[in-house]
């Protein structure tokens, strides 16, 4: 079955840690989105990639890192920069075309130690 | 810059009744999605709205669509336990492209026997 993969399920950073998350879908969708949701809040958009080797920063990217070096892989890097990384990180990815809805990945839960 | 606002934040009703939860947005857009979100899941695609008056329907759940009025509705019919969940709604914020959406806080519904 398509999907979109995302590793670990929990991770936990340490104090000027850099920490690398996993998103890897199979749809052969070319867009793919990383968010951030905090409790109570909707979802924020940390990246976005619209075909390989291309990404734009979304609304929150200070302190996050991403690659797409391949169609179905776009990791997100939460940098010690990120003073607050404590959240839900949620990947997602779209064909693109109009109209249709993005797919969502289960999610990482991020948490300091 | 779009706004999407969503109301009520917090539902509490009974099962076999019904109720509104509405989607507003603050600057054009003709298109919209609702999702759902299961306590420390994913996000589920409901409804993709593409036109003024859409209308949608899944099981005890209907969408609707006004543009005009930059309203979105999504109508629970007997309620459920089942569809206890939170809901959200996004809003392109770039008509002609699919690539960011803002997101509504959601609504965070408990259906009790």
């Amino acid at each position: 079955d398509g999907g979109i993969t995302q590793s670990p399920k929990y991770l936990f950073r340490k104090e000027g840690q850099n920490v690398t998350l996993s998103c890897e879908q199979n749809l052969n969708h070319d867009a793919m989105y990383w968010y951030r949701q905090d409790p109570g809040q909707g979802l924020r958009l940390i990246y976005y990639s619209q075909i390989v080797n291309d990404f734009q920063k979304g609304d929150i990217a200070e302190g996050y890192s991403v690659s797409r070096e391949k169609k179905e892989s776009f990791p997100l890097t939460v940098t010690s920069a990120q003073k607050n990384p404590t959240a839900f990180y949620l990947c997602a990815s779209s064909n693109g075309q109009g109209g249709q809805p993005q797919h969502f990945g289960d999610g990482t839960r991020l948490s300091i130690l | 810059e779009l706004k999407v606002e969503q109301n009520p934040l917090f539902l509490s009703m009974q099962e076999g009744k019904n109720y509104t939860i509405y989607c507003n947005y603050s600057t054009t857009s003709d298109r919209l999605y609702w999702y759902r979100q299961d306590p420390g899941k994913s996000l589920e695609s409901l409804f993709v709205l593409l036109s003024n008056g859409a209308v949608k329907q899944e099981g005890r759940l209907m969408a609707s669509l006004d543009t005009k009025a930059r309203l979105s509705t999504l109508h629970i019919t007997a309620a459920v336990h089942d569809l206890s969940a939170t809901y959200f709604c996004a809003v392109v914020a770039n008509a002609g492209n699919n690539r960011k959406l803002i997101w509504g806080l959601g609504t965070s519904l408990a259906v009790n026997p």
